[in-house]
């Protein structure tokens, strides 16, 4: 499976954009670059996925290298509901296989 | 409409007993997919099931663990002879094809006592 490498905590104050990094040096040309979080005593919750393409939506922006060996997840104003701990997952778009969860990053959002 | 479902929400069961955890997904998902949560740690995929085809059950833990998906829909996760290192919340989640965004159950709290 191809992996990828978040940092295992990060902080950010209200109101403030957030960029959360994802490394994924070996990423094949099917796999699509999944983002998801998880709230406290919650399930994961989709946020946003892209291939090539930087990809925005009402949650998130996703911003991918053109080498596609790195994203970056951008919440453009950080607010306390935003505290969780984000997983970055590649996904085989040609051979649907199951979601792997990493450790994620912790993001702590301080008022 | 309706999210994924698990039932139940809780359960506290001894140490050797049989547990049946159940998920209703979205209806016309045809991706399901089990996971769990022990306190503090990430996520450890299960078992996958895709439409008509054999489930991708790598993730089970040992042979006291089973899950069927009956008529493509309702997914029952078993475990057999339960062990207090089976406590855990079980997540479930389902799909519309594979490529698309997962939707993830409330889960279900195991406590093996």
């Amino acid at each position: 499976d191809a992996k990828t490498t978040q940092p295992n905590s990060m902080e950010s104050n209200e109101e403030e954009p957030v960029h959360l990094p994802c490394n994924h040096s070996t990423i094949s040309g099917t796999d699509y670059i999944h983002w998801y979080r998880q709230l406290p005593s919650q399930g994961p919750e989709y946020v946003i996925h892209g291939l090539t393409s930087n990809v925005n939506n009402r949650m998130a922006s996703l911003a991918i290298a053109e080498d596609r060996k790195s994203s970056t997840l951008i919440l453009h104003r950080a607010t306390l509901r935003d505290a969780a701990v984000y997983y970055c997952i590649l996904r085989d778009g040609a051979y649907g296989q199951n979601f792997v969860f990493g450790p994620g990053t912790r993001l702590s959002v301080l008022p | 409409g309706a999210g994924v479902s698990q039932s139940p929400s809780n359960k506290v069961t001894e140490k050797g007993k049989d547990v049946e955890l159940r998920c209703d997904p979205i209806s016309g998902h045809t991706a399901l997919y089990w996971y769990r949560q022990s306190l503090g740690q990430g996520l450890e995929f299960l078992i996958y099931f895709q439409g008509n085809s054999a489930p991708d059950k790598s993730g089970l833990p040992s042979d006291r663990f089973s899950a069927e998906r009956t008529g493509g829909s309702v997914s029952t996760l078993t475990i057999q002879r339960t062990q207090q290192e089976d406590s855990a919340v079980y997540l479930c989640a389902s799909s519309f094809d594979p490529n698309t965004e997962a939707f993830f159950g409330q889960g279900t709290r195991l406590t093996v006592v």
